[in-house]
């Protein structure tokens, strides 16, 4: 069966450091990876999706970034998080129509 | 741009009581619309979804209505109970690139 990790579950940095989070995905191959991130109380915002190796399309313009290097592990990254930047993040995969979450990182930027 | 509008924001229903979620759609090229599910600081889970080729889609106590016409879509769950208290999420693919649009949310609250 597919199972889809997340790290690490809950992130507190400073305004200015960088930012890592990596979501792994086991059990399918090829899928399709999104970020989301979900501000407190808000809904879930779609921040890159990637079909492939190295594909990457961003829906909202930003001071994030993310990579795939590989098939299965998809990665957030910011050179500088702002305090704009707190929320809970959330990776998924879908492979035809459902979309399955990842158990999600809540970052604090202080 | 293609969106999908939710109502209400907030319902509050009593216990054992039915809850209707509703959602519009601009794309009229969408064809697949599930529903999530998302307890408090939980990841969303998909409970429901319907495709375009079908009007109803029945599961236990919840139910899924699509009205491809007008463009909406809605959400029906009967005899509600206190698990049910959580925040459901609609959503549209966008046909262009297959990706879903999603509604801005519902926080049901069951109150006993």
């Amino acid at each position: 069966s597919q199972t889809i990790h997340q790290w690490p579950a809950t992130l507190v940095q400073p305004v200015g450091s960088p930012l890592s989070l990596e979501c792994t995905v086991e059990g399918t191959s090829n899928p399709n990876l999104y970020w989301y991130r979900q501000a407190a109380g808000r809904g879930l915002q779609l921040l890159f999706y990637s079909v492939g190796i190295g594909q990457i399309s961003s829906e909202v313009p930003q001071n994030l970034s993310a990579s795939r290097p590989q098939d299965r592990q998809f990665i957030l990254s910011s050179k500088k998080l702002l305090l704009s930047d707190s929320g809970f993040y959330l990776c998924a995969w879908s492979s035809l129509d459902e979309q399955f979450f990842g158990p999600g990182t809540r970052l604090t930027v202080l | 741009g293609e969106n999908v509008e939710q109502h209400p924001s907030t319902l509050s229903v009593q216990e054992g009581d039915s809850a209707v979620i509703k959602c519009t759609y601009s794309d009229s090229a969408s064809n697949y619309f599930p529903w999530y599910k998302q307890e408090l600081g939980k990841r969303p889970q998909l409970i429901i979804d319907i495709r375009s080729n079908v009007g109803e889609k029945k599961d236990q106590r919840i139910a899924v209505t699509l009205n491809k016409t007008a463009k909406h879509f809605s959400l029906h769950i009967t005899e509600t109970q206190p698990e049910d208290s959580a925040v459901y999420f609609c959503a549209a693919r966008r046909q262009s690139n297959y990706q879903l649009i999603w509604g801005a949310g519902t926080k049901l609250i069951i109150k006993p």
